[in-house]
């Protein structure tokens, strides 16, 4: 399966601030993935990021609150922007392999704390 | 609206007490339930796919079935090295064509020797 390297692993953020996060995949994927696991919680499906079309939102989340760049088919970036501590939380990228590519992969994830 | 239900959000057991997680779900337009297990610090790892009623998968000490309705991951004699959040999934198609997956809130299983 796919190797998936996420940067930063975590970082500490000042209120009002963006960060983007990295997704680096070993090997060509067509869909990729980003969701949001908030403390004790399980992951939130943030947007669906297929490489020649703009990504997908779903409800409740935004695109000028999580931009996301595709720019080929090894690598995505989530932007987090104006942070507030609510924001705090693990982000996780992952992508689709095997038959329909319907299982996920994932990256270690992004932990973010926003003070 | 889709949605996953796991039980219980907890589970302690001794080592070698065998047990089962339930999840159970309502999606319109099921493509798979997935069971994954994820350790602290890392992001979930694949154990499962099922697709159709009455489909039963085995791993080791793990076993996972389905119904129309629910799943239920079976552990025999649980090892301390099994202890992690196992999280079930469903895949359903999206509003705007593709998949989505939509994960329950876990189970967190405690094994102690």
């Amino acid at each position: 399966s796919a190797v998936i390297s996420q940067k930063p692993s975590r970082d500490i953020c000042q209120r009002g601030t963006s960060l983007t996060i990295q997704c680096q995949v070993d090997s060509q994927v067509t869909m990729m993935f980003w969701y949001r696991q908030q403390p004790g919680q399980s992951l939130t499906l943030i947007a669906t990021a297929n490489q020649g079309s703009e990504a997908t939102y779903e409800s409740g989340f935004v695109i000028d609150k999580f931009p996301i760049s595709r720019p080929n088919l090894t690598f995505s970036t989530l932007t987090v922007s104006n942070m507030s501590p609510e924001d705090s939380s693990i982000y996780l990228c992952s992508v689709g392999q095997g038959a329909g590519a319907n299982v996920l992969t994932f990256g270690a994830g992004s932990r973010l704390t926003v003070l | 609206e889709d949605q996953v239900t796991q039980s219980p959000e907890a589970l302690r057991l001794q080592e070698g007490e065998s047990s089962s997680l339930n999840c159970s779900y309502t999606v319109s337009g099921l493509r798979g339930l997935f069971w994954y297990r994820q350790d602290p610090g890392k992001g979930p790892e694949f154990l499962f796919t099922l697709y159709s009623a009455g489909e039963e998968k085995e791993k080791e000490r793990l076993k996972a079935t389905l119904t129309k309705k629910e799943s239920f991951l079976h552990i025999t004699a649980p090892k301390p090295e099994d202890s992690a959040t196992y999280l079930c999934a469903v895949q359903a198609y999206g509003n705007t064509g593709g998949f989505k997956t939509i994960f329950g809130a876990g189970t967190r299983l405690f094994v102690k020797a």
